[in-house]
């Protein structure tokens, strides 16, 4: 199992362009979170899928960010425009359902490091 | 409204010095806690969930814990390759949500 696949691992880009950060969950999660990690906040959630879906975006910072899941193995976070504030890592994890009232932990992978200068 | 804090934010410890890390949560139906440890330049990887208040997992040098408003990692004589960030987190029970909430960690350092 090659994990939770983030790319890319690093992105540095000037304000007011457009940023693309790509997941590819694990196979057969059907659980799919953006998060992003900063200093001063820790790890905040931004949305997740489930079974594609969008369930929960209340984390979307604003209109500038927005999320798509075309299908179970893909999932793109864009920025556009992007500010020097939105610098930070992000994260991408997949969990599945067990069966049970609980989902599996999540699986994380090894997040994008974002600089927009 | 749901939170989780995490003490210490940063501790240092000699190699063999056993130690705790605590989770302090206030969550109306918790639906699981969880830690996690964090590399630098990893994402978090998942080592515990606990259900409710009495349970203990061990995995080699650590233990977690939970009561009812706060769980303890315990580091029994840590060595430097348990240097991280520990991350707790929790799955609140309010609405239909599977997201985890992530207090801000407890950076761990173990010096030969």
């Amino acid at each position: 199992d090659a994990g939770v696949i983030q790319s890319p691992r690093h992105e540095v880009t000037e304000m007011g362009q457009e940023v693309t950060l790509r997941c590819k969950p694990i196979s057969g999660h059907d659980y799919l979170f953006w998060y992003r990690q900063t200093m001063m906040r820790g790890l905040e959630l931004l949305i997740y899928f489930n079974n594609n879906v969008p369930i929960d975006d209340s984390g979307m910072p604003e209109d500038r960010f927005s999320a798509k899941m075309p299908n179970a193995s893909f999932s793109t976070l864009k920025i556009q425009p992007s500010e020097p504030r939105d610098s930070a890592v992000y994260f991408c994890a997949s969990s599945f359902w067990t069966g049970s009232s609980y989902n599996s932990p999540l699986h994380f992978g090894n997040g994008t490091r974002l600089t927009v200068t | 409204e749901d939170q989780v804090t995490q003490s210490p934010e940063a501790l240092r410890l000699q190699e063999g010095e056993s130690s705790s890390l605590n989770c302090s949560y206030t969550v109306s139906g918790l639906r699981g806690l969880f830690w996690y440890r964090q590399d630098p330049g990893k994402g978090p990887e998942f080592l515990f969930t606990l259900y409710s208040a009495g349970e203990e997992k061990e995995k080699e040098r650590l233990k977690a814990t939970l009561t009812k408003k706060e769980s303890f990692l315990h580091i029994t004589a840590p060595k430097p390759e348990d240097s991280a960030t520990y991350l707790c987190a929790f799955k609140g029970g309010g609405g239909a949500t599977n997201k985890l909430i992530f207090g801000t960690g407890t950076l761990l350092a173990v010096q030969p």
